[in-house]
């Protein structure tokens, strides 16, 4: 199957600093990438969704400014957390959109915890 | 309104066993597709199976199946011959093809342990 990395796959940082996540499809192309995030001992909730050479679609309730997402290539998409708080501490999975009809494959993961 | 419904928090399945994941979700939409992801401990989410509105057959791969009853709009998981490996979270999802909305919606997942 289709391959996505993620990285870092875990980072500590302190509240009030920027963290940059990075999803790389590693063979393939995705124009479409998704970012979600899975708190403890909970389902995975859409963020938003990365468009290659446009601006993202951000769900309800996710503040823009805060998460910055740049989808620069067809092969890399980022999550920028903003001024970090410990209550953005959580796991940040990302998707690429590939063919049908498995259509999303995941990275393994960032885990990030605001001190 | 939920649009994927796991109603098991969790399962134990003694090893080589079958166990069922039971799935139901809410859509008006005619064209659809449902998928299972298993989540280890590590986090990655791994895709088991998918099954399209329009097939008329139950999906299989392996040792998983979807039991697929579309008046009942429920797509449970059917693990056969259950291993310590299988130990996991599972997460049922779904994405409607003619909503405009390409992502995926999760259910609220099932943590199944295997018993030796």
């Amino acid at each position: 199957g289709a391959v996505v990395s993620q990285h870092p796959s875990w980072v500590i940082c302190k509240s009030g600093t920027s963290v940059k996540i990075e999803c790389r499809s590693l063979d393939f192309q995705a124009t479409t990438m998704f970012w979600y995030r899975q708190f403890p001992k909970q389902s995975l909730m859409l963020m938003a969704t990365s468009n290659e050479g446009s601006k993202a679609t951000y769900e309800q309730g996710v503040e823009k400014d805060k998460f910055l997402i740049n989808h620069a290539s067809l092969t890399l998409s980022t999550l920028t957390v903003t001024s970090a708080h410990p209550e953005d501490s959580s796991f940040y999975i990302c998707s690429a959109r590939t063919a049908p009809p498995v259509e999303q494959y995941f990275g393994p993961g960032t885990r990030l915890t605001v001190t | 309104a939920q649009k994927i419904t796991q109603t098991q928090p969790g399962m134990f399945v003694q090893e080589k066993e079958a166990v069922t994941l039971d799935c139901t979700y809410d859509t008006s939409d005619q064209s659809y597709g449902l998928f299972w992801y298993k989540q280890p401990s590590s986090g990655e989410m791994i895709f088991l199976i998918y099954q399209g509105s329009y097939d008329e057959q139950n999906a299989t791969e392996g040792r998983y199946s979807l039991n697929f009853q579309k008046a009942r709009k429920s797509a449970n998981l059917v693990i056969s011959a259950s291993q310590l490996g299988d130990s996991a979270m599972y997460f049922c999802a779904m994405r409607e093809h003619n909503t405009g909305r390409r992502a995926l919606t999760f259910g609220s997942g099932t943590r199944l342990q295997v018993q030796p």
